[in-house]
């Protein structure tokens, strides 16, 4: 399987806890992006990679969030200190420079904060 | 700000009956305008892009159309396997911009 993919794809945690996701993009695909979607709505949009240089934030992306990628390859996100608001599923996407902006999603880690 | 107007919110159809989905945008420049389909805890998977005003792609059963201000995503005779949430999401132009705003989707579904 070529496609993007995330691990873990489930995760349960405990408020306060840190919790760390993993995304491995399409093999040679320089740009990466990290997406929540909350139920009912469509993904939203946190930050964004170029290569290991991280060119984009959304205002969503508190304190409390850290995403690197620090080879350029794959990527994670961290969320300090998990709040019950923070539930949600993480998706991250992948593109590369040819491919006319069209982004390719990953399946996702569902997160639930207790 | 962009934003992205889709309806309806949920549409229920016999196998077979054709219909529309309209997804209304606000951007000041589009870049792209992107369809996207999403089967439940699963991640969305692209359909379409479409650029500008006037372009028409298909897939199968699927065509999609734009305009100025809105995008049809027009479903042809369909099948229970297109049953699933369509995510449409826009692009502004502005260089370097590369953050896709998604509506909150249309949930369809193809009754046997």
């Amino acid at each position: 399987d070529t496609g993007v993919s995330q691990n873990p794809r489930h995760k349960i945690t405990k408020r306060g806890q840190n919790v760390t996701f993993r995304c491995d993009p399409i093999s040679e695909h320089n740009r990466l992006y990290w997406y929540r979607q909350t139920l009912g709505q469509g993904p939203e949009f946190l930050t964004y990679f170029q290569n290991e240089a991280q060119l984009e934030k959304s205002r969503l992306l508190s304190d409390r969030f850290s995403a690197e990628r620090p080879k350029g390859s794959f990527s994670t996100l961290e969320i300090q200190r998990t709040e019950q608001g923070d539930s949600a599923m993480y998706l991250c996407a992948s593109r590369s420079d040819s491919s006319y902006n069209e982004q390719f999603f990953g399946p996702g880690t569902r997160l639930t904060v207790l | 700000e962009d934003q992205v107007t889709q309806s309806p919110e949920a549409l229920r159809l016999q196998e077979g009956e054709s219909s529309s989905l309209n997804c209304s945008y606000t951007v000041s420049g589009l870049r792209g305008l992107f369809w996207y389909r999403q089967d439940p805890g699963k991640g969305p998977e692209f359909l379409f892009t479409l650029y500008s005003a006037g372009e028409e792609k298909e897939k199968e059963r699927l065509k999609a159309t734009l305009t100025k201000k809105e995008s049809f995503l027009h479903i042809t005779a369909p099948k229970p396997e297109d049953s699933a949430t369509y995510l449409c999401a826009v692009q502004e132009g502005n260089f370097g911009n590369e953050k896709l705003t998604f509506g909150t989707g249309t949930r369809l579904t193809i009754i046997p």
